[in-house]
């Protein structure tokens, strides 16, 4: 597609469920990185995607989030027993390619835990 | 290790005013620095990058950035600046032949009348 699309763009969930939040990255962008923002922090590295390589798990907060790709296209995060620390926008993005090219983000999914 | 420090969270400022928003990093090796804007319910954007050679980088609406290794520095820059402006923008940095970003928490830039 022309941009990386996210879906839902809202999610209101009770405490203790579980969510799954999808990304759609550009066509041929072989990385692929999901982050969190917080109200009033900067982006928390959750994961990183590159081609059929093992995918870096080292900003995952806990073992209740976990994310798969399938190949280089679409992404799932999953976040198991929502907690209310868990509220954030969750952003992906993708590259073409590693370090130089910057990256190109979603709108983002507004997750709200109550 | 890498970490990327903007001391200002909001900088207020009048339009056609000049600005200037500081970013400061941390790295052991050598590293590509970015600016995002984030404009009000939006996404992020990349408004400029820092890869190698000239150390002043420009984007197409006039903000600018200059590297500078001594300073481990990459402040943004505009001399003019209009209410549009308005938006949080996030300084970034990554290491050569590394992907991940590390972001600062941002810089809220409130451009008013």
């Amino acid at each position: 597609g022309a941009g990386v699309s996210q879906s839902p763009s809202n999610k209101v969930t009770e405490k203790g469920k579980d969510v799954e939040l999808r990304c759609d990255p550009i066509s041929g962008h072989t990385a692929l990185y999901w982050y969190r923002q917080r109200l009033g922090q900067g982006l928390e590295f959750l994961i990183y995607f590159q081609g059929n390589s093992a995918p870096d798990k080292s900003g995952l907060p806990s073992d209740r989030f976990s994310a798969e790709r399938t190949g280089e296209s679409v992404s799932t995060l999953t976040i198991q027993r929502t907690q209310q620390e868990d509220s954030a926008v969750y952003l992906c993005a993708s590259s073409p390619r590693t370090g130089a090219y910057g990256y190109t983000f979603g709108s983002g999914t507004r997750l709200t835990v109550v | 290790a890498q970490s990327v420090t903007q001391l200002d969270s909001q900088v207020p400022v009048f339009e056609e005013a000049p600005v200037e928003l500081r970013c400061n990093y941390s790295s052991s090796v050598s590293v590509y620095l970015f600016w995002y804007v984030q404009y009000p319910n939006q996404g992020l954007q990349l408004l400029l990058k820092y890869l190698s050679g000239s150390t002043l980088v420009e984007s197409i609406n006039g903000f600018e950035a200059e590297f500078n290794k001594s300073q481990t520095s990459f402040h943004l820059r505009k001399p003019s600046v209009h209410i549009s402006d308005t938006a949080e923008y996030f300084c970034a940095v990554s290491n050569s032949g590394y992907s991940t970003l590390t972001f600062g928490k941002g810089t809220m830039l409130l451009v008013s009348p």
